[in-house]
């Protein structure tokens, strides 16, 4: 079954400090990708999508992702964290074969100043 | 534009009680998804409508249900609460589908069953 998977609970980083988030999928075929960011008190907001083409996709407020078939991962980085930063990250995979999007179970990323 | 609009924002309800839950999308997107999200469950899906019908259906009893209208807005309803069914309840539109479009989310609506 597809089946998306952010193995950190919680990370910590330094503001001005690189960031790597991770995602594992498994799926059949190549799917679609997506990180979105949740605010404290606000819905979701969609960072980057890959779909197909170049594996290096750029999304806004400087955050990059790697589509990696080889290792059925769709990581999230970022070279220099800010404040604003913290938040929740979901990586999302589909369309499964129930037609839906799944997302992960979530990153909460904390930074100390 | 406007964004995605969810009402009330915060609910307190009963046991036994229903609830209804109301997502305006953004103007011109047809496909609302309803999500319901918690601590220990993370992202669920509950349904997604377009065009005033439903499209897919998430993994939820039958006292979950929602309905979409014409203007594409869209309600969701949840008949004798639970105390599980406590979460933020969030609504996402697309222009044309959950399964490929990027989903524009509203702030949810957070529900707590007492």
């Amino acid at each position: 079954a597809q089946s998306v998977t952010q193995p950190d609970i919680h990370i910590t980083v330094s503001e001005g400090a690189s960031l790597e988030l991770r995602c594992n999928y498994s799926y059949g075929a190549t799917p679609y990708l997506f990180w979105y960011v949740q605010s404290p008190g606000q819905g979701l907001q969609l960072l980057l999508k890959y779909f197909s083409g170049d594996t290096l996709v750029q999304g806004i407020k400087g955050f990059e992702a790697e589509f990696k078939r080889s290792q059925s991962s769709f990581n999230l980085r970022k070279p220099s964290v800010h404040w604003s930063d913290a938040a929740e990250y979901f990586c999302a995979v589909g369309p499964n074969r129930d037609d839906k999007i799944i997302f992960g179970k979530g990153t909460r990323l904390h930074i100390l100043p | 534009k406007a964004g995605v609009t969810q009402t009330p924002r915060y609910l307190i309800k009963t046991r036994g009680q229903q609830v209804t839950l109301s997502c305006s999308p953004i103007s011109g997107h047809r496909s609302v998804s309803w999500y319901q999200q918690t601590p220990g469950q993370g992202l669920q899906f509950l349904f997604e409508y377009f065009s005033e019908t439903q499209r897919n259906k998430g993994n939820f009893p039958g006292r979950f249900s929602g309905r979409q209208f014409s203007n594409s807005r869209s309600e969701m309803n949840v008949s004798t609460l639970e105390l599980g069914d406590s979460a933020l309840y969030l609504c996402a539109s697309s222009p044309q589908g959950a399964r490929t479009d990027t989903q524009y989310f509203g702030p949810g609506t957070r529900l707590t069953v007492l």
